[in-house]
């Protein structure tokens, strides 16, 4: 069975941290890897990686795909309170359907 | 921001009720998703769409129908709404999954009430 699992489940950081979330998969033919940022509606997408781009950054943002250990990290640095969200992380499997973790939530402290 | 619109926003209905959900596209894109999200399960697909009238299911399907009569358009139908069915459903689309490796974005979600 197909699975995604993200870790931590939650996280309180203060203003200026840098944090590191954790995205791992389970699947049988992966094409990609997206990380999505949720505040209180729609999810907004952050990155894609796949095997030919295992490394993206957008601003304070960054996130590296480790093929060999199926796994992804996304890093922000010198967090700010708007960085608070449900970070999602989902695994295109077949290239039509997307699995989903359960997702990270970060806490900004000013 | 991509041109998805999820109406209701809000329902609340009882138990045994039929009920309709519509998401609207304005981006001509092939790919139409529904999702619900609930706490400890994350997104799950229910049905998906790749172009008009060609619909599958995905991993929580029972309950559940769709339909797809116009590339803007895809309908979720509670045929009788169960307590379980309370949640949050998220639209979503995509241009080229298969191709192009796009990524899909959300609409804002219905959150719908089964009493």
């Amino acid at each position: 069975e197909d699975k995604v699992v993200q870790s931590p489940l939650s996280l309180v950081v203060h203003e200026g941290d840098t944090v590191t979330l954790n995205c791992s998969y389970e699947v049988t033919n992966f094409r990609s890897l997206l990380w999505y940022k949720q505040e209180k509606k729609a999810p907004t997408f952050l990155f894609m990686l796949t095997s030919s781009g295992i490394e993206k950054k957008s601003g304070r943002l960054s996130s590296i795909l480790d093929k060999k250990e199926l796994s992804s990290i996304l890093n922000i640095t010198a967090t700010q309170t708007g960085d608070s969200a449900i970070y999602l992380c989902a695994v295109d499997a077949t290239g039509n359907q997307f699995y989903f973790g359960t997702g990270t939530s970060l806490t900004v402290i000013p | 921001d991509a041109g998805i619109t999820q109406s209701p926003r809000h329902k609340v209905t009882e138990t045994g009720t039929p009920v309709t959900l519509r998401c609207h596209q304005t981006e001509n894109h092939r790919y139409m998703y529904w999702y619900r999200q609930d706490p400890g399960h994350g997104l799950r697909l229910i049905h998906y769409s790749y172009g008009v009238k060609d619909t599958d299911k995905g991993e929580v399907s029972d309950g559940y129908s769709v339909s797809r009569s116009k590339t803007e358009d895809f309908l979720l139908t509670l045929e009788s709404a169960t307590s379980s069915q309370t949640s949050v459903y998220f639209c979503a689309i995509s241009e080229s999954v298969t191709r192009n490796n796009q990524p899909q974005h959300f609409g804002d979600g219905t959150r719908l009430s089964i009493l």
